[in-house]
């Protein structure tokens, strides 16, 4: 079955930067992208960037495209997201997901567990 | 900035019908762009429900149902159930926003 098993929670200082790991596994790898949402407390989804598993081609949200990678690892069917210069409106639970386009859209259908980044001053 | 709107909440009583409304714009589901909808537990991660407007995955009750029309979407749920009690948040593109992915602002769903 497809699993997403990201990293564990993360604590960081304002201006810090951190770097989430979300491995991938039961499905081939190559034959779909894996998004980032992120979810502060109490708040909405909010989507935060996206990498092709086939030839790691990247796409991000406007207004974190200045701080944020996205990259991975095909020989670990690993992907990581990187988000800098932290601030304390980044706490938040960060979702690694599996997408796919059957339509005009994209939308995901596997989520990983998620992983809480707090950011201190 | 979410470009797609919800109601904060909707109620109902067990075995209602509720509708939960997603509104957009000319350049999201005005365009064309296909509507999903996702349910969220609380401490949870989300969970796919309707995707491409109408389309159930297996295991999702047929008591879940969506559409889209114009420049808006619906998901309805009937025989509503208590462990319906959730929030659900619809998801597009907009060709405005130079992304991928907008989600819709989320509605919770209490059941009385």
């Amino acid at each position: 079955q497809v699993r997403l098993v990201q990293s564990g929670g993360e604590v960081r200082k304002v201006g810090a930067s951190v770097k989430v790991s979300c491995k991938a596994s039961g499905y081939t790898f190559g034959h779909y992208g894996i998004t980032w949402v992120r979810q502060a407390p109490g708040q909405g989804l909010l989507w935060l960037g996206w990498i092709s598993g086939h030839d790691g081609h990247t796409i991000y949200a406007p207004w974190v495209q200045d701080r944020v990678t996205v990259t991975t690892d095909t020989s670990t069917t690993t992907v990581y997201m990187e988000l800098r210069s932290l601030r304390s409106d980044d706490t938040a639970v960060y979702f690694c997901a599996r997408d796919l386009m059957t339509g005009s859209s994209p939308f995901i259908d596997h989520w990983g567990q998620g992983t809480l980044v707090t950011v201190s001053s | 900035q979410s470009a797609l709107t919800q109601p904060p909440s909707v109620s109902g009583a067990p075995g209602q019908r509720v509708t939960i409304s997603c509104t957009g714009s000319s350049t999201s589901i005005g365009a064309g762009y296909d509507v999903h909808w996702y349910q969220q537990i609380p401490g949870a991660a989300p969970r796919l429900l309707i995707h491409n407007n109408d389309n159930r995955p297996s295991g999702v009750p047929d008591r879940f149902s969506g559409s889209r029309s114009g420049t808006s979407a619906s998901l309805a749920i009937t025989g509503l159930q208590a462990d319906d009690e959730a929030d659900y948040y619809c998801q597009s593109y907009d060709s405005s926003l130079g992304g991928f992915y907008v989600f819709g602002t989320g509605t919770k769903v209490v059941v009385l």
